[in-house]
């Protein structure tokens, strides 16, 4: 089946500074991407959607000057968290659609702290 | 607005258990209703799916039945094994395939002990 990859698995960084997550999809076209934040026991929650090519569409609350993303290629979004904070730790995960069965595939996660 | 209410976890079984993890969405019209599963250190793989009333997802072992009625969508196995240990997550979207928005339920953790 289709396959995501997500990198780094597993990032710790100082406040302040910005982290980059990479989404790839290694065996199809991703004509879109998403990208979620899961907090402990909860659900996944959608953070945007992205289409190659052009700006992502951001949900009702995330703010997008702080979670940049880019989705420059059929194969590669990236999400970076700028001046990270504490309050900015949680597990992100990035799945991609475009594949011949229309469904969305799902990256194994990257779980950021920030200390 | 939308949401899916997954039964509170853990559920911890024995070998050859059967389950049955509860699912209900409010949704206006008519949604797709998943199953995906997490297994330990890996992404959501979709389980089954369903695309409307009455249809039955099934897979593995698993099935699903959409019913609008009550607008559920338990899923059931007859007997689990160690190697369905994993998170198990109930979505819903308005989106014939996935490509959409998905709105999942907070997972359910099965663990199933030999």
């Amino acid at each position: 089946g289709a396959v995501v990859s997500q990198h780094p698995s597993w990032v710790i960084c100082k406040s302040g500074t910005s982290v980059k997550i990479e989404c790839r999809s290694l065996d199809f076209q991703a004509t879109t991407m998403f990208w979620y934040r899961q907090f402990p026991k909860q659900s996944l929650m959608l953070m945007a959607t992205s289409n190659e090519g052009s700006k992502a569409t951001y949900e009702q609350g995330v703010e997008k000057d702080k979670f940049l993303i880019n989705h420059a290629s059929l194969t590669l979004s990236t999400l970076t968290v700028t001046s990270a904070h504490p309050e900015d730790s949680s597990f992100y995960i990035c799945s991609a659609g475009g594949g011949a069965s229309y469904e969305q595939y799902f990256g194994p996660g990257t779980r950021l702290t920030v200390t | 607005g939308d949401s899916v209410t997954q039964m509170e976890g853990p559920v911890t079984l024995s070998e050859e258990a059967f389950l049955t993890i509860n699912c209900t969405y409010t949704a206006t019209g008519y949604p797709s209703l998943f199953w995906y599963v997490q297994y330990p250190g890996e992404g959501l793989q979709l389980l089954l799916k369903a695309t409307k009333a009455d249809d039955k997802g099934s897979n593995k072992g698993f099935e699903a039945t959409y019913r609008k009625e009550t607008t559920s969508f338990h899923l059931e196995k007859g007997s689990v094994q160690v190697s369905d240990s994993a998170v198990y997550f109930c979505a819903l979207t308005h989106y014939g395939g996935s490509q959409g928005n998905l709105i999942f339920g907070k997972g359910t953790k099965l663990s199933v002990k030999p």
